[in-house]
């Protein structure tokens, strides 16, 4: 079956203490996006990548890492989180870098920082 | 700075009716517009994308889009209770500086509420 994953669902942390967020598409996409959603404020990108090695800010870049070292994995890394990071984050992807290829969404991940 | 604006309702429409739900952009450049629904607490999932001026019908779902007013809208005929849900606009295209964008802007959502 064609899917973005994302793990974990759900997490529960402590300020400052590094984690990351696996994202892996299975669909041989060039575009993979991170974004993440808060209560009246949208979806908003975080950071994305073209393609292997390629990775861009995007608009709430600030605290968080990626990394594109294959094609299939897009890792969200927080190396010091804080409690404004606590939000709904979600992974995508795309068939290539282009205006006309719909983004695919992972089931999220629910990140909670104390 | 790419900006989409949506109504956030809720829009309440009794089953069977046709719901209407609308989405500005304001980059007179943008290329391809996409329309999500997403549950409570789940993903987005693609409903529609359209590309060229006017109607795209898939189903119970139309899309229109009028580049020339920077609008595009999402029917929905026969309304279900099941298609209650949060509508996401979602815009792509160049950015106002020319250069190669390919990121998608999402408008806040639409709360969709269908009454049995």
């Amino acid at each position: 079956e064609a899917q973005v994953t994302q793990n974990p669902r759900y997490l529960i942390t402590v300020t400052g203490k590094k984690l990351t967020v696996t994202c892996s598409q299975n669909m041989n996409h060039e575009y993979m996006s991170w974004y993440r959603q808060d209560p009246g404020l949208g979806l908003r990108q975080i950071y994305y990548s073209m393609n292997v090695e390629v990775t861009d800010k995007g608009d709430v870049p600030e605290g968080y890492k990626v990394s594109r070292k294959e094609k299939r994995n897009f890792p969200l890394i927080l190396e010091s989180p804080s409690p404004n990071q606590t939000s709904l984050y979600f992974c995508a992807s795309g068939r290539e870098a282009s205006y006309n290829s719909p983004l695919h969404f992972g089931n999220g991940t629910r990140l909670t920082v104390t | 700075q790419k900006e989409v604006e949506q109504n956030s309702g809720p829009l309440s429409v009794p089953e069977g009716a046709i719901a209407s739900l609308n989405c500005t952009y304001s980059d007179r450049g943008s290329q391809s517009f996409f329309w999500y629904r997403q549950y409570s607490g789940k993903s987005p999932e693609l409903i529609m994308f359209i590309y060229s001026n006017g109607d795209k019908e898939d189903g119970r779902f139309t899309a229109q889009l009028n580049k020339a007013s920077q609008y595009v809208s999402l029917l929905i005929r026969d309304s279900q209770p099941s298609d209650s849900a949060t509508y996401l606009c979602a815009v792509n295209g160049p950015g106002q500086s020319g250069g190669s964008n390919y990121k998608l802007t999402f408008g806040k959502g639409t709360l969709l509420t269908v009454n049995p």
